[in-house]
């Protein structure tokens, strides 16, 4: 059983530019997290799908956006970007009714 | 909004000794406290949690305190391993019967000294 799973590994983006970054969660999981996590720090959460809508939302600009698929794999698209949004940005993945979050592996994003 | 502080930011131990991290939270109203294990250039790994129902909670060789009162909890590794280095982070969310955003801490790097 696959977990979950980010595409791509590492994207080189310059300022200005959009990105999207895609997930597929882990079996039997229809709920999805994005969390942006910054060299040397923890995770920060950036927002929470679920039945293809956003359901939570954390401290981020709406210059981050996101969508879910009807088979609730992910994309988060990230437009304008800033130096500043250079991290790590992890997808977690959770079951209905059920509070464990389950993280994939991450896609390294560096802006220039 | 919940704020979660995390002590100490790095931890050396000898193999075989014990580790604690320490973790506080603001928010009373959090009820869901996981730890993730976070390996270099992996994403964090879940490996234990305990909810605000419960005061302590053992798995192996790890274990979890709550204490709601002084919205404190912490975590134990016992008989540590070389495998254990990582960074550990503690995390709280509210949790209404479904999986919220979590707030976390900044992270422990615990080194196994061999």
């Amino acid at each position: 059983d696959a977990g979950v799973t980010q595409s791509p590994t590492h994207l080189i983006k310059t300022r200005g530019q959009q990105v999207t970054l895609r997930c597929s969660p882990k079996s039997g999981h229809d709920t999805v997290s994005w969390y942006q996590q910054a060299l040397g720090q923890g995770p920060q959460f950036i927002f929470q799908y679920y039945e293809e809508e956003e359901r939570q939302r954390g401290n981020f600009p709406d210059r981050f956006s996101g969508h879910q698929f009807p088979n609730y794999s992910s994309e988060l698209n990230v437009n304008a970007l800033l130096l500043g949004d250079s991290a790590l940005y992890l997808c977690a993945s959770s079951p209905t009714a059920v509070s464990e979050q389950y993280f994939g592996p991450g896609t390294r994003l560096t802006v220039t | 909004g919940e704020n979660v502080e995390q002590h100490p930011s790095t931890l050396s131990v000898q193999e075989g000794d014990s580790a604690v991290i320490k973790c506080t939270y603001s928010d009373s109203a959090s009820n869901y406290f996981p730890w993730y294990k976070q390996e270099l250039g992996k994403g964090p790994q879940l490996i234990i949690d305990i909810r605000s129902n419960v005061g302590e909670k053992k798995d192996q060789r790890i274990a979890v305190t709550l204490n709601k009162t002084a919205k404190h909890f912490s975590l134990h590794i016992t008989e540590t391993q070389p495998e254990d280095s990582a960074v550990y982070f503690c995390a709280a969310s509210h949790s209404g019967g479904g999986a919220d955003g979590l707030t976390f801490g900044k992270g422990t790097h615990l080194i196994i000294q061999p």
